[in-house]
Protein backbone atom coordinates (compact mmCIF):
# COMPACT_ATOMS: atom_id res chain seq x y z
CA UNK A 1 0.00 0.00 0.00
CA UNK A 2 0.97 3.41 -0.36
CA UNK A 3 3.50 5.50 2.56
CA UNK A 4 3.67 9.24 3.03
CA UNK A 5 7.38 9.95 4.70
CA UNK A 6 7.89 13.34 5.93
CA UNK A 7 10.35 14.88 8.56
CA UNK A 8 9.15 15.97 11.80
CA UNK A 9 10.34 18.96 12.48
CA UNK A 10 11.50 22.34 10.52
CA UNK A 11 12.44 25.74 12.44
CA UNK A 12 12.96 28.70 10.29
CA UNK A 13 12.87 32.57 11.18
CA UNK A 14 10.48 35.00 10.06
CA UNK A 15 10.60 36.02 7.03
CA UNK A 16 12.77 33.14 5.44
CA UNK A 17 11.77 30.73 3.27
CA UNK A 18 10.06 27.25 4.83
CA UNK A 19 10.33 23.82 2.81
CA UNK A 20 8.59 21.32 4.25
CA UNK A 21 9.16 17.76 2.63
CA UNK A 22 7.33 14.91 1.71
CA UNK A 23 7.60 10.99 -0.33
CA UNK A 24 5.60 8.84 -0.92
CA UNK A 25 5.57 5.27 -2.45
CA UNK A 26 2.90 4.59 -5.26
CA UNK A 27 3.27 6.57 -8.52
CA UNK A 28 -0.44 5.97 -9.40
CA UNK A 29 -1.44 8.40 -6.77
CA UNK A 30 -3.73 11.17 -8.66
CA UNK A 31 -3.95 13.68 -5.84
CA UNK A 32 -1.15 15.01 -3.44
CA UNK A 33 -2.30 17.39 -0.75
CA UNK A 34 -0.56 19.85 1.90
CA UNK A 35 -2.90 20.54 5.21
CA UNK A 36 -1.98 22.52 7.89
CA UNK A 37 -3.29 21.82 11.94
CA UNK A 38 -2.89 24.74 14.36
CA UNK A 39 -3.21 23.66 17.85
CA UNK A 40 -6.47 22.29 19.02
CA UNK A 41 -8.14 22.53 15.45
CA UNK A 42 -8.96 20.31 12.81
CA UNK A 43 -6.97 20.52 9.28
CA UNK A 44 -7.13 22.93 6.95
CA UNK A 45 -6.20 22.56 3.42
CA UNK A 46 -3.80 24.85 1.64
CA UNK A 47 -3.77 23.17 -1.38
CA UNK A 48 -3.01 20.49 -3.81
CA UNK A 49 -1.55 19.40 -6.64
CA UNK A 50 -3.12 16.82 -9.29
CA UNK A 51 -0.08 13.87 -10.50
CA UNK A 52 0.29 15.26 -13.68
CA UNK A 53 1.36 18.52 -12.64
CA UNK A 54 4.82 19.60 -12.22
CA UNK A 55 4.35 22.95 -9.89
CA UNK A 56 1.67 24.97 -8.25
CA UNK A 57 1.68 28.38 -6.96
CA UNK A 58 -0.61 29.97 -5.09
CA UNK A 59 0.41 33.04 -3.25
CA UNK A 60 2.86 32.16 -1.11
CA UNK A 61 2.80 28.72 -1.32
CA UNK A 62 4.57 26.24 -4.04
CA UNK A 63 4.27 22.90 -4.22
CA UNK A 64 6.94 21.01 -6.45
CA UNK A 65 5.97 17.53 -7.41
CA UNK A 66 9.16 15.03 -8.46
CA UNK A 67 7.33 12.06 -9.97
CA UNK A 68 10.31 10.36 -10.64
CA UNK A 69 11.71 10.84 -7.16
CA UNK A 70 7.77 10.68 -5.55
CA UNK A 71 8.80 13.88 -3.88
CA UNK A 72 6.29 16.62 -3.05
CA UNK A 73 7.71 19.91 -1.84
CA UNK A 74 5.66 22.78 -0.07
CA UNK A 75 7.54 26.39 0.32
CA UNK A 76 6.67 28.86 1.95
CA UNK A 77 7.46 32.53 1.57
CA UNK A 78 8.04 35.06 3.72
CA UNK A 79 6.91 32.59 6.38
CA UNK A 80 5.50 34.03 9.86
CA UNK A 81 4.78 33.49 13.33
CA UNK A 82 1.58 32.65 12.35
CA UNK A 83 2.79 29.67 9.99
CA UNK A 84 3.44 27.89 13.06
CA UNK A 85 1.55 24.80 12.74
CA UNK A 86 1.54 20.92 11.57
CA UNK A 87 1.72 20.36 7.89
CA UNK A 88 0.60 17.04 6.80
CA UNK A 89 1.53 15.99 3.30
CA UNK A 90 -1.38 13.37 2.04
CA UNK A 91 -1.90 11.45 -0.98
CA UNK A 92 -4.76 10.08 -2.58
CA UNK A 93 -4.74 6.40 -3.84
CA UNK A 94 -7.33 3.81 -4.36
CA UNK A 95 -10.35 5.72 -2.86
CA UNK A 96 -8.04 6.36 0.17
CA UNK A 97 -6.40 8.88 1.72
CA UNK A 98 -3.00 8.23 3.27
CA UNK A 99 -0.94 10.81 5.43
CA UNK A 100 2.18 11.64 6.16
CA UNK A 101 3.04 12.47 9.83
CA UNK A 102 3.26 15.57 9.86
CA UNK A 103 6.08 18.35 10.51
CA UNK A 104 6.09 20.46 12.96
CA UNK A 105 7.16 24.11 12.13
CA UNK A 106 8.54 26.50 14.31
CA UNK A 107 8.80 30.09 13.23
CA UNK A 108 11.46 32.02 15.48
CA UNK A 109 10.83 36.15 15.56
CA UNK B 1 -15.24 28.47 11.90
CA UNK B 2 -15.24 25.69 9.27
CA UNK B 3 -19.69 25.52 9.30
CA UNK B 4 -18.57 21.78 10.38
CA UNK B 5 -20.33 20.62 13.48
CA UNK B 6 -19.29 17.67 15.73
CA UNK B 7 -20.96 16.55 18.94
CA UNK B 8 -19.82 15.60 21.26
CA UNK B 9 -16.25 17.50 21.90
CA UNK B 10 -14.81 15.12 24.40
CA UNK B 11 -16.40 11.64 24.99
CA UNK B 12 -14.86 9.05 28.24
CA UNK B 13 -16.19 5.56 28.26
CA UNK B 14 -15.02 2.37 29.44
CA UNK B 15 -13.43 -0.48 27.56
CA UNK B 16 -16.24 -2.44 25.49
CA UNK B 17 -18.48 0.09 25.35
CA UNK B 18 -20.23 1.44 22.10
CA UNK B 19 -20.37 5.24 21.36
CA UNK B 20 -22.11 7.34 18.52
CA UNK B 21 -19.90 10.52 17.17
CA UNK B 22 -21.84 12.89 15.09
CA UNK B 23 -21.41 15.22 12.28
CA UNK B 24 -23.25 17.96 10.80
CA UNK B 25 -21.40 19.00 7.33
CA UNK B 26 -21.56 22.49 5.97
CA UNK B 27 -24.80 23.52 4.13
CA UNK B 28 -24.94 22.38 0.88
CA UNK B 29 -21.71 19.45 1.23
CA UNK B 30 -22.97 16.38 0.16
CA UNK B 31 -19.64 14.30 1.22
CA UNK B 32 -19.13 13.30 4.53
CA UNK B 33 -15.21 12.48 5.59
CA UNK B 34 -14.46 10.66 8.89
CA UNK B 35 -10.92 10.80 9.74
CA UNK B 36 -8.85 9.07 13.49
CA UNK B 37 -6.18 10.98 14.78
CA UNK B 38 -3.83 9.64 17.44
CA UNK B 39 -0.55 9.52 18.77
CA UNK B 40 0.95 6.26 17.65
CA UNK B 41 -0.98 5.97 14.22
CA UNK B 42 -1.11 9.49 13.11
CA UNK B 43 -3.82 10.25 10.99
CA UNK B 44 -6.45 7.99 9.40
CA UNK B 45 -8.54 8.31 7.06
CA UNK B 46 -11.74 6.34 7.42
CA UNK B 47 -14.91 6.32 5.22
CA UNK B 48 -16.60 8.75 3.18
CA UNK B 49 -19.96 9.08 2.42
CA UNK B 50 -21.79 11.31 -0.33
CA UNK B 51 -25.12 12.28 -0.49
CA UNK B 52 -26.39 8.87 0.98
CA UNK B 53 -24.28 6.61 -0.17
CA UNK B 54 -20.78 5.36 0.52
CA UNK B 55 -17.93 6.36 -1.43
CA UNK B 56 -14.51 5.38 0.21
CA UNK B 57 -13.16 3.24 2.39
CA UNK B 58 -9.83 3.64 4.23
CA UNK B 59 -8.44 2.36 7.28
CA UNK B 60 -12.17 1.48 9.27
CA UNK B 61 -12.13 -1.28 11.71
CA UNK B 62 -15.28 -3.93 11.28
CA UNK B 63 -15.70 -2.40 14.80
CA UNK B 64 -16.41 1.03 13.44
CA UNK B 65 -19.42 1.74 11.00
CA UNK B 66 -20.94 5.02 9.36
CA UNK B 67 -23.39 6.08 7.94
CA UNK B 68 -25.32 9.43 6.36
CA UNK B 69 -28.41 10.25 6.56
CA UNK B 70 -31.10 12.03 4.12
CA UNK B 71 -30.37 15.01 5.89
CA UNK B 72 -26.54 14.39 5.05
CA UNK B 73 -25.60 14.24 8.66
CA UNK B 74 -23.06 11.61 9.34
CA UNK B 75 -22.69 9.10 12.29
CA UNK B 76 -19.76 7.28 13.29
CA UNK B 77 -20.47 4.14 15.57
CA UNK B 78 -17.60 3.03 17.43
CA UNK B 79 -18.12 -0.99 19.24
CA UNK B 80 -16.42 -3.02 21.82
CA UNK B 81 -14.52 -0.42 22.32
CA UNK B 82 -10.79 -0.86 23.63
CA UNK B 83 -7.80 1.38 25.09
CA UNK B 84 -6.11 1.60 21.55
CA UNK B 85 -9.58 3.69 20.43
CA UNK B 86 -8.60 6.38 22.23
CA UNK B 87 -8.07 9.15 19.59
CA UNK B 88 -9.57 12.49 17.42
CA UNK B 89 -12.01 11.95 15.61
CA UNK B 90 -12.74 14.53 12.69
CA UNK B 91 -15.48 14.54 10.51
CA UNK B 92 -14.93 16.77 7.25
CA UNK B 93 -17.29 17.95 4.54
CA UNK B 94 -16.99 18.93 0.62
CA UNK B 95 -19.33 20.26 -1.59
CA UNK B 96 -18.58 17.08 -4.18
CA UNK B 97 -17.68 13.85 -3.81
CA UNK B 98 -14.35 13.65 -6.61
CA UNK B 99 -10.93 13.19 -4.93
CA UNK B 100 -9.16 16.98 -4.91
CA UNK B 101 -12.37 18.72 -3.15
CA UNK B 102 -11.42 20.72 -1.11
CA UNK B 103 -12.47 19.53 2.60
CA UNK B 104 -13.66 21.45 5.65
CA UNK B 105 -13.05 19.73 8.73
CA UNK B 106 -14.85 19.79 12.25
CA UNK B 107 -13.42 21.07 15.55
CA UNK B 108 -12.82 16.98 16.73
CA UNK B 109 -14.30 15.09 18.87
CA UNK B 110 -12.00 13.56 21.59
CA UNK B 111 -13.11 10.20 22.78
CA UNK B 112 -10.99 8.37 25.50
CA UNK B 113 -11.28 4.90 26.35
CA UNK B 114 -10.61 3.87 30.30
Amino acid sequence: GEDVEQSLFLSVREGDSSVINCTYTDSSSTYLYWYKQEPGAGLQLLTYIFSNMDMKQDQRLTVLLNKKDKHLSLRIADTQTGDSAIYFCAAYYGQNFVFGPGTRLSVLP
Amino acid sequence: DSGVTQTPKHLITATGQRVTLRCSPRSGDLSVYWYQQSLDQGLQFLIQYYNGEERAKGNILERFSAQQFPDLHSELNLSSLELGDSALYFCASSPGGREGSEQYFGPGTRLTVT
